[in-house]
């Protein structure tokens, strides 16, 4: 199966710094099948982009995400204070459909 | 709008068995694979299991193979997770999610809040 290891496990950073997280895939996600979502506590996962680099409905413009192959990346741009939460990766590219252990965003 | 309500959830004793069930509305159910992802307390996201729209076929992850049981009623647009052999990794907060295609795995656009199981004795 295809690991995803994101890093780094935890970012401090402040509201309307950028923040770049990182996602590497143990083999190569097919069709850049890379999805990101994010989770605030006790709410359900959203999600965020697909396809790698496509946002979702109703998603700022300030959450973008890039790469291919092993190694992908969810920029955001300029941080607000709800962007404060915890962040997973998933591939679909290749059964069974995996998730990363995540990335804690934290102020 | 999209809405997913699972029930069922619960605690359990070690060996034990549970049905989670997810009504759904708000698109056309059957026009969508529907899946199961748990968080076990304080960890990450796993993917349980997915069944594809027409209910044809069902996917699982290796850690659930042979125990849990994905189904769905598109009469009813409702899924269900039995859940059986119970173990204490089990412990996790179930989340009804559905995904973006009807006849494969991929992502999930919409979830539900999530039902907890608890498998203590």
């Amino acid at each position: 199966e295809v690991v995803l290891t994101q890093f780094p496990g935890t970012m401090s950073l402040s509201p309307g710094e950028r923040a770049s997280l990182s996602c590497r895939a143990s083999q190569t996600v097919m069709f850049s099948y890379l999805a990101w979502y994010q989770q605030k506590l006790g709410q359900a996962p959203r999600l965020l982009i697909s396809g790698a680099s496509t946002r979702a409905t109703d998603i700022p413009d300030r959450f973008s995400g890039s790469g291919s192959g092993t190694d992908f990346t969810l920029t955001i741009s300029r941080l607000e204070p709800e962007d404060f939460a915890v962040y997973y990766c998933q591939q679909y590219g290749s059964s069974p459909i995996t998730f990363g252990q995540g990335t804690r965003l934290e102020i | 709008e999209v809405q997913l309500v699972e029930s069922g959830g619960g605690l359990v004793q070690p060996g034990g068995s549970l049905r989670l069930s997810c009504a759904a509305s708000g698109f056309t159910f059957v026009s969508y694979a529907m899946g199961w992802v748990r968080q076990a307390p304080g960890k990450g996201l796993e993917w349980v299991s997915t069944i594809t729209g027409s209910g044809g076929n069902t996917f699982y992850a290796d850690s659930v193979k042979g125990r849990f049981t994905i189904s769905r009623d598109n009469s009813k647009d409702t899924v269900s997770l039995q859940i059986s052999s119970l173990r204490a990794e089990d412990t996790a907060i179930y989340f009804c999610a559905k995904d973006f295609l009807r006849g494969r795995c991929s992502f999930f656009d919409n979830w539900g809040q999530g039902i907890l199981v608890t498998v203590s004795s």
